[in-house]
C-alpha cells in the first residue's frame, strides 16, 4: 500500500522560505505525477502545484512567483519551497498522488497533512 | 479559471435521510475531471468519485456522482453516521486546478 507523509518544520518567520518533503513510501516516484495542496485552517482546499517524474512541473498563477515544486528519485521524495511567506500562508499543507490515464485525472492519494504556521 | 460553487454550504440531516450536494462550474469542464472528496475532522480528503460518476475503491455504494457541464451532483443515498463531513468537489479539467468551497452535512 503506497503511502504518502510530509515532513518539515511546523514554524516557519515572516518573510523566509517554507521547506517540506514528502516522502512516497511502498511504492515508485515513477511514472506519476505528484502535488501539493494546501488548508488553511477551517477554510477550503487550494492547489499549489504538480510535478512529473521527469521533472516538468505546472504551479499556480497565484503562487507562481514563489513556489518551487522538485524531486528526488533517489530518495523517492518530492518537495516544496515557498518563499516569502505571510500569515496568509499558515495552513495544512498535503502532498498527493495524481492518477492520470487517457480518461481520468484526479488525486488518488493522500499524506495526512503537516501544518504549517507563519509567526515570528 | 474554473470556479466550483457548491450548494448548500451545510446540510442539516438525521442519519437514513438522503443527501444531495450540487457543484456547479464557471465554465464546462469534461466529466473526465471531475472529482468528489469526502473530509472529516483531523483528516486528509478521500477521493469519493472520478470522471464525475465512478466511485473510488472502497466507496460504498449509497454514494453516487452524476452530471456533466456545468453541473455535477453528488447523491448519498441513505446516510450512516459516518457519512457526515465536508464534501469537496474538484476539476482537473483546467489550469489551475480548483476545488469547490465545500458542503458540510451535518446531524439534524
Amino acid at each position: 500500500q503506497v503511502q504518502l507523509q510530509e515532513s518539515g518544520p511546523g514554524l516557519v518567520k515572516p518573510s523566509e522560505t517554507l521547506s517540506l518533503t514528502c516522502t512516497v513510501s511502498d511504492g515508485s516516484i515513477s511514472s506519476y505525477y505528484w502535488s501539493w495542496i494546501r488548508q488553511p485552517p477551517g477554510k477550503g482546499l487550494e492547489w499549489i502545484g504538480y510535478i512529473y517524474y521527469s521533472g516538468s512541473t505546472n504551479y499556480n498563477p497565484s503562487l507562481k512567483s514563489r513556489v518551487t515544486i522538485s524531486l528526488d528519485m533517489s530518495k523517492n521524495q518530492f518537495s516544496l519551497k515557498l518563499t516569502s511567506v505571510t500569515a496568509a500562508d499558515t495552513a495544512i499543507y498535503y502532498c498527493a498522488r495524481v492518477w492520470s490515464s487517457s480518461f481520468y485525472w484526479y488525486f488518488d492519494l493522500w499524506g495526512r497533512g503537516i501544518l504549517v504556521t507563519v509567526s515570528s | 479559471e474554473v470556479v466550483l460553487t457548491q450548494s448548500p454550504g451545510t446540510l442539516s440531516l438525521s442519519p437514513g435521510e438522503r443527501a444531495t450536494l450540487s457543484c456547479r462550474a464557471s465554465q464546462s469542464v469534461s466529466s473526465n475531471y471531475l472529482a468528489w472528496y469526502q473530509q472529516k475532522p483531523g483528516q486528509a480528503p478521500r477521493l469519493l468519485i472520478y470522471g464525475a460518476s465512478n466511485r473510488a475503491t472502497g466507496i460504498p455504494d449509497r454514494f453516487s456522482g452524476s452530471g456533466s457541464g456545468t453541473d455535477f451532483t453528488l447523491t448519498i443515498s441513505r446516510l450512516e453516521p459516518e457519512d457526515f463531513a465536508v464534501y469537496y468537489c474538484h476539476q482537473f479539467g483546467s489550469s489551475p486546478l480548483t476545488f469547490g468551497g465545500g458542503t458540510k452535512v451535518e446531524i439534524k
